[in-house]
């Protein structure tokens, strides 16, 4: 097993170009997560998904877009980069009651 | 909405001491309570879970304890070692089972 993967590992842009972020994971779980992890702010929820084909927002949802079209992807989307996103980002995938993560993508906007 | 506290932000101590690491949470209706371990540019490794109706687990020289009803857990580390060195994160997990809420973190140093 795999686990929760996460494509790219590090990526810089430029403010306004676009990218999408992959998860993946082979545990069949339902749940799956995206987060951002920044400074002194913890982990903070952008969006997540309960199943294929639903997804939800989180605590930090604005600049960001999703899609769970398999099970097993769920992808993360800037349209228009801005500073704001430099970050780290982290998936998790849950079967329910506890949560896998992935190893993250550290995203820098300039 | 639930509140996830971690007190203190950073902690140092000398290789061989036992230390206590705390997470607080406002809202008592959790289902479970996960510790993680977070390396410098690393993803979250699971340490510990600990199911809302118990009081204890362990794994090694790690003890997580919880008392839903105060809303505290505590993660003891016995003889630390500088590989602890590390993040700690305490997650809570709701009662529908898909909602998680986390703490900050404790950055952990021990010195050789």
């Amino acid at each position: 097993n795999a686990g929760v993967t996460q494509t790219p590992k590090f990526r810089v842009l430029k403010t306004g170009q676009s990218m999408t972020l992959l998860c993946a994971q082979d545990m069949n779980h339902e749940y799956m997560y995206w987060y951002r992890q920044d400074p002194g702010m913890g982990l903070r929820l952008i969006h997540y998904s309960v199943g294929e084909g639903t997804t939800a927002k989180g605590e930090v949802p604005d600049g960001y877009n999703v899609s769970r079209l398999k099970k097993q992807n769920f992808l993360l989307g800037l349209e228009s980069a801005a500073p704001s996103q430099t970050s780290v980002y982290f998936c998790a995938s849950s079967p329910g009651f506890e949560q896998y993560f992935g190893p993250g993508t550290r995203l820098t906007v300039t | 909405k639930q509140e996830v506290t971690q007190i203190p932000a950073a902690l140092s101590v000398p290789e061989g001491e036992n230390l206590v690491l705390n997470c607080s949470f406002t809202d008592s209706a959790i289902y479970n309570l996960q510790w993680f371990r977070q390396d410098p540019g690393k993803g979250l490794t699971s340490l510990l879970l600990i199911q809302s109706s118990q009081r204890e687990q362990t794994s090694g020289r790690l003890n997580a304890s919880l008392d839903k009803s105060s809303g505290r857990s505590t993660l003891y580390i016995a003889a630390s070692q500088p590989g602890d060195s590390a993040t700690y994160l305490c997650a809570v997990c709701g009662s529908t089972g898909n909602q998680f809420y986390f703490g900050t973190g404790t950055s952990l140093t021990v010195i050789p």
